[in-house]
């Protein structure tokens, strides 16, 4: 069983609007969750990382947000653009797990004109 | 430009041959891994290093060789014992899994290998 949780599976929005997806995650004990931006046939990249203390975290127009109570996390576009459009991955680590990475199966985001 | 370099981005593969895909990093990241994307799936992982000479199967290894003789380089070998191969292949680099570091463990990942079996 998947432990980590993505909403919803895809979207499409109108360039300039804001949007925000979600994460769920069942791993425990937690240590950090980060959200990646995947490009089209390109690698992922890190976004922000969010740890047990944190509730709050943005990098330019995307914030992060983390419920480690209700183990939610939330990453909110602001303003989109052309080229948000992207796979965008939720990646929990469990404490202590070493090499061992939860990985969501992603929401596909689609900016349109 | 510090980074990853995979290579090839496209390969194509006949039934029975055995493939390998590159992967060098200049980094200076001690740990490295491969991971298989699948459409409609969460990255799974094959292989992982934590230092030259030594690596451990991930969760699918099954079909798949590596070896890690330099700590630049991590190549991953498709056999044609893998019932499955064709998917997305991505190889990451990260400074150390040390529990300790709760900010360590951030993937930089390569920009992948397309495998298509014809």
């Amino acid at each position: 069983k998947n432990q980590v949780e993505q909403s919803p599976q895809s979207l499409i929005i109108l360039e300039g609007k804001n949007c925000t997806l979600q994460c769920n995650y069942t791993v425990s004990p937690f240590s950090n969750l980060r959200w990646y931006k995947q490009d089209t046939g390109r690698g992922p990249v890190s976004l922000t990382i969010m740890t047990f203390s944190e509730n709050t975290k943005s990098n330019g127009r995307y914030t992060a947000t983390l419920d480690a109570d209700t183990k939610q996390s939330s990453l909110h576009i602001t303003a989109s653009q052309l080229s948000d459009s992207a796979s965008y991955i939720c990646v929990v680590r469990r404490l202590n797990s070493g090499y061992a990475l939860n990985f969501g199966k992603g929401t596909s985001l689609l900016v349109t004109p | 430009d510090g980074g990853i370099t995979q290579s090839p981005k496209y390969l194509f593969r006949k039934e029975g041959q055995n493939v390998t895909l590159s992967c060098e990093q200049n980094l200076n990241h001690d740990a490295m891994y491969w991971y298989r994307q699948d459409p409609g799936q969460g990255l799974r992982l094959i292989y992982y290093s934590q230092i030259v000479n030594d690596f451990q199967k991930g969760d699918i290894a099954e079909g798949y060789s590596v070896s890690r003789e330099k700590k630049e380089s991590f190549p991953l070998t498709v056999t044609s014992a893998q019932k499955n191969p064709t998917a997305f292949y991505l190889c990451a680099s990260s400074t150390g899994t040390g529990p300790v570091h709760p900010l360590t463990g951030e993937l930089f990942f390569g920009e992948g290998s397309r495998l298509t079996v014809l």
